[in-house]
């Protein structure tokens, strides 16, 4: 595609509730981030895949996160029993060489 | 571990002021800075790369310079818009390792 596509831009669950968070990035780019944004902070990384593979997992918080990307493109976010403490932008990039394209995330709030 | 911050916070300027963004780092081993640009409620987009053997890059209004010995960054805005405003980070990739790390960012909010 275009750019960084996430879906959905907005997800509302209740305390202890299962979600997917969902990143198609650009068609090609082998390279795909995660990062997870608080408010009036700067993102902070979460895992970064090169191909199918995890390369780095090291930002992930606990074992209640958990991310796949099973054929080298999409690639899903998965937060079980999730927390208020959950409730941030979480923010997908894919890379080619140099650079970075962001999509424009997906707001998770956890009431 | 890397440590990356934006001074000021935020910044209120009047239509057509130059400005100056600061971001510094800790660590000197870098890859490269980027700065990006984040409208609210959107993703980031990306302005400028440096690459760390490279002292400055512009783009129309835009100038960043890098002095990696010294750790810092400083994004120069000419002739300051009202379209400008948005919030400016700065982030850096390690040589070792393909994760950024940002620091808290600056809102700029430029008034007509």
């Amino acid at each position: 595609g275009a750019g960084v596509s996430q879906t959905p831009s907005n997800k509302v669950t209740e305390k202890g509730k299962y979600v997917e968070l969902r990143c198609d990035p650009i068609s090609g780019h082998t390279a795909l981030y995660w990062y997870r944004q608080s408010l009036g902070q700067g993102p902070e990384f979460l895992i970064y895949f090169q191909g199918t593979g995890a390369a780095d997992d090291s930002g992930l918080p606990n074992d209640r996160f958990f991310a796949v990307r099973p054929e080298g493109s999409v690639s899903t976010l998965k937060i079980q029993r999730t927390e208020r403490g959950d409730s941030a932008v979480y923010l997908c990039a894919s890379s080619e060489n140099y650079g970075y394209t962001f999509g424009s995330g997906t707001r998770l709030t956890v009431v | 571990k890397q440590e990356v911050t934006q001074i000021p916070a935020a910044l209120s300027v009047p239509e057509g002021e130059n400005l100056v963004l600061n971001c510094s780092f800790t660590d000197s081993a870098i890859y490269n800075l980027q700065w990006f640009r984040q409208d609210p409620g959107k993703g980031l987009t990306s302005l400028l790369l440096i690459q760390s053997s490279q002292r400055e890059q512009t783009s129309g209004r835009l100038n960043a310079s890098l002095d990696k010995s010294s750790g810092r960054s400083t994004l120069y805005i000419a002739a300051s818009q009202p379209g400008d405003s948005a919030t400016y980070l700065c982030a850096v990739k390690r040589n070792a390792g393909n994760m950024l790390t940002f620091g808290g960012g600056t809102r700029l909010m430029v008034k007509p």
